[in-house]
């Protein structure tokens, strides 16, 4: 069974600034990873796909990239709606979630 | 539009049943696989179900394996999840989720808004 492991836990950061979310395989899922932010009350929503796919109308300060076992979501300049709970998933031969990294206001 | 509108979640007791549905709109519905997943209150993500476009492959969790079944009238555009023997811990928003292909591998390109089960006596 493949694990992802998200860190950190939690990101305290303020607006403008760049943050950068880790998700780690316990084995190679190649490609097969997806990114996705939720907001409270909320369904999440994909962001990126393929590891480094934005999704449709997705703004392009949301970044991913890495393969294999090690991956980044990147937010390069944070706006006041990106504070939220991120998580990757992997979607090949599993369907695991990482248990997600919150991104709050500092 | 994709459109995804959960319903039938409510408050049951332990060792009951309740079976969610998930209307579809926005897209062609046969031509995609399913899958629910759930979310317990202040916790994150967990795949619960699917099934493939056709209806004829389905995958359960080992936690809700015997206890749940997902399936699909392509005919009504709809997803259900049949749940029994439901215990406290089984307590969670269900999100309906559409997967971008119509089997593996596929990840999920639209949710909906979910559907609260509350396992309580």
């Amino acid at each position: 069974e493949i694990v992802l492991t998200q860190s950190p836990g939690t990101l305290s950061l303020s607006a403008g600034e760049r943050a950068s979310l880790s998700c780690r395989a316990s084995q190679s899922v190649s490609s097969y990873l997806a990114w996705y932010q939720q907001k409270p009350g909320q369904p999440p929503r994909l962001l990126i796909y393929a590891a480094s796919t934005r999704a449709t109308g997705i703004p392009d300060r949301f970044s991913g990239g890495g393969s294999g076992t090690d991956f980044t979501l990147t937010i390069s300049r944070l706006e006041p709606e990106d504070f939220a709970v991120y998580y990757c998933q992997h979607y090949g031969s599993s369907r695991a979630f990482g248990q997600g990294t919150k991104v709050e206001i500092k | 539009e994709v459109q995804l509108l959960e319903s039938g979640g409510g408050l049951v007791q332990p060792g009951g049943s309740l079976r969610l549905s998930c209307a579809a709109s926005g897209f062609t519905f046969s031509s995609y696989a399913m899958s629910w997943v759930r979310q317990a209150p202040g916790e994150g993500l967990e795949w619960v179900a699917a099934i493939t476009d056709s209806g004829g492959d389905t995958y359960h969790a080992d936690s809700v394996k015997g206890r749940f079944t997902i399936s699909r009238d392509n005919s009504k555009k709809t997803l259900y999840l049949q749940m029994s023997s439901l215990r406290a811990d089984d307590t969670a928003m269900y999100y309906c989720a559409k997967g971008s292909r119509e089997s593996r591998p596929y990840y999920f390109d639209f949710w909906g808004q979910g559907a609260l089960v509350t396992v309580s006596s």
